[in-house]
């Protein structure tokens, strides 16, 4: 059974970087045409897409993050990880790991997701 | 970017009630589409996907329909653990994007 695990700092302060780690159990990230993914949900909100990453190592982000995220993998570790740049308060929320099916392309798995606080 | 709207944002419900839930894309998504529920502090879980098909474990009562810019979810007879936040995702194209959430509340 595939399992995926957040880890990194709850709280940042404003303008830092936020720097979060998904290590996957349970399978290979290398799996053919497996994708992986980071959402986020502000306290109280809806899901938000942050970006996704190719086994390969292709990304793909949302617009309105895109010149503030960069994620990768790192297939030694069987991990992939999210930088966002420049956070704000705006930028508080949980953060979601999940694997994108490779045949249905929707999010099949999920970690359980961590807080991550922005403040000074 | 692919808009999806939901509606209603939440209902009140009581157990054994039949619940619809609606998604429309802002353009054709074929049926590129999957349902998620989402109980509080815990992750999303994938119901359905490719519009109308059921994810593996997820129980018979719940269905979903349509192609193109409408969809439904439906669940023909509420039960307590159901209670909770559904979300659609289109998964047509990059930017992926949600619906808002609907919440199915306790009536």
């Amino acid at each position: 059974q595939l399992q995926l695990q957040e880890s990194g700092p709850g709280l940042v302060k404003p303008s830092e970087t936020l720097s979060l780690t998904c290590t996957v159990s349970g399978g290979s990230i290398s799996s053919s045409s497996s994708y992986w993914g980071w959402i986020r949900q502000p306290p109280g909100k809806g899901l938000e897409w942050i970006g996704s990453v190719y086994y390969s190592g292709s990304t793909y982000y949302n617009p309105s993050l895109k010149s503030r995220v960069t994620i990768a993998v790192d297939t030694s570790m069987n991990q992939f990880s999210l930088k966002l740049s420049s956070v704000t308060a705006a930028d508080t929320a949980v953060y979601y790991c999940a694997r994108r099916s490779p045949t249905t392309w929707d999010f099949d798995y999920w970690g359980q997701g961590t807080l991550v606080t922005v403040s000074s | 970017d692919i808009q999806m709207t939901q509606s209603p944002s939440s209902v009140s419900a009581s157990v054994g009630d039949r619940v619809t839930i609606t998604c429309r894309a802002s353009q054709g998504i074929s049926n590129w589409l999957g349902w998620y529920q989402q109980k509080p502090g815990k992750a999303p879980k994938l119901l359905m996907y490719a519009a109308s098909s059921l994810q593996s474990g997820v129980p018979s009562r719940f269905s979903g329909s349509g192609s193109g810019t409408d969809f439904t979810l439906t669940i023909s007879s509420l039960q307590p653990e159901d209670f909770a936040t559904y979300y659609c995702q289109q998964t047509h194209s990059f930017p992926l994007t949600f619906g808002g959430g609907t919440r199915v509340e306790i009536k």
